[in-house]
């Protein structure tokens, strides 16, 4: 069984500028969603995507979008990167249909903006 | 008010100790409980799923009470491999049944 995986594991990037991060899912997860883990923080859900549509979102601005492929496997975009976006982003996979939605998590991507 | 809130800590107990850490949320109609674990630098990995009726697996023991909308766990006979930071997340009622995390507690036992 494979693993949810996440690239890059690492990016540095500057205000203003654009950054997308990838995510796969574990094998048999038809679900993904993304988190923003500041440090010193838990986790903050970004939102959700659920065959291939989003599928709920938390208290995060328009410039954050995402997308699901087919494959389950997603996208989270953010534009005009602020110094406050610097965290780990944390991508998650689960199936809806399971009864106790337990979410297994990739390794994250640590974004720093300066 | 936080939705989810934990002690932060940090517990230091040695080797062999026995630690609970609590942990209580504000919305009633949560419908799932777990505890999450977090190494430093490193992704939330699922401890425990926590059930109505409480549940155990080995040294972990983990109680929910909807009523008083509290959530604990107990660990004993402490490893220093128990040393990270632990986390209390429950799960939206809604359909998408999004995760709320605490800050998370954490843990250092010492040899």
């Amino acid at each position: 069984e494979t693993g949810v995986t996440q690239s890059p594991t690492h990016l540095i990037k500057t205000r203003g500028q654009q950054v997308t991060l990838r995510c796969s899912s574990q094998s048999g997860h038809n679900t993904v969603s993304w988190y923003q883990q500041a440090l010193g923080q838990g986790p903050q859900f970004i939102f959700q995507y659920y065959r291939e549509e989003e599928n709920g979102r938390g208290n995060f601005p328009p410039r954050f979008s995402g997308l699901q492929f087919p494959n389950y496997s997603s996208e989270l975009n953010v534009n005009a990167l602020e110094l406050d976006d610097s965290a780990l982003y944390l991508c998650a996979s689960s199936s809806l249909a399971g009864q106790y939605n337990e979410q297994f998590f990739g390794p994250g991507t640590r974004l720093t903006v300066l | 008010r936080k939705e989810v809130e934990q002690d932060p800590g940090p517990f230091n107990v040695p080797e062999g100790a026995t630690v609970a850490f609590n942990c209580t949320y504000s919305n009633s109609a949560s419908q799932s409980f777990f505890w999450y674990r977090q190494d430093c630098r490193k992704e939330p990995k699922l401890l425990m799923s926590v059930y109505s009726s409480g549940n155990e697996d080995g040294r972990f023991t983990a109680q929910l009470n909807r009523a008083s909308q509290y959530i604990s766990l107990l660990i004993r006979d402490s490893k220093l491999s128990d040393s990270a930071t632990y986390l209390c997340v429950v799960s939206s009622p809604t359909g998408r049944r999004a995760l709320t995390f605490g800050s998370g507690t954490r843990l250092q036992v010492q040899p």
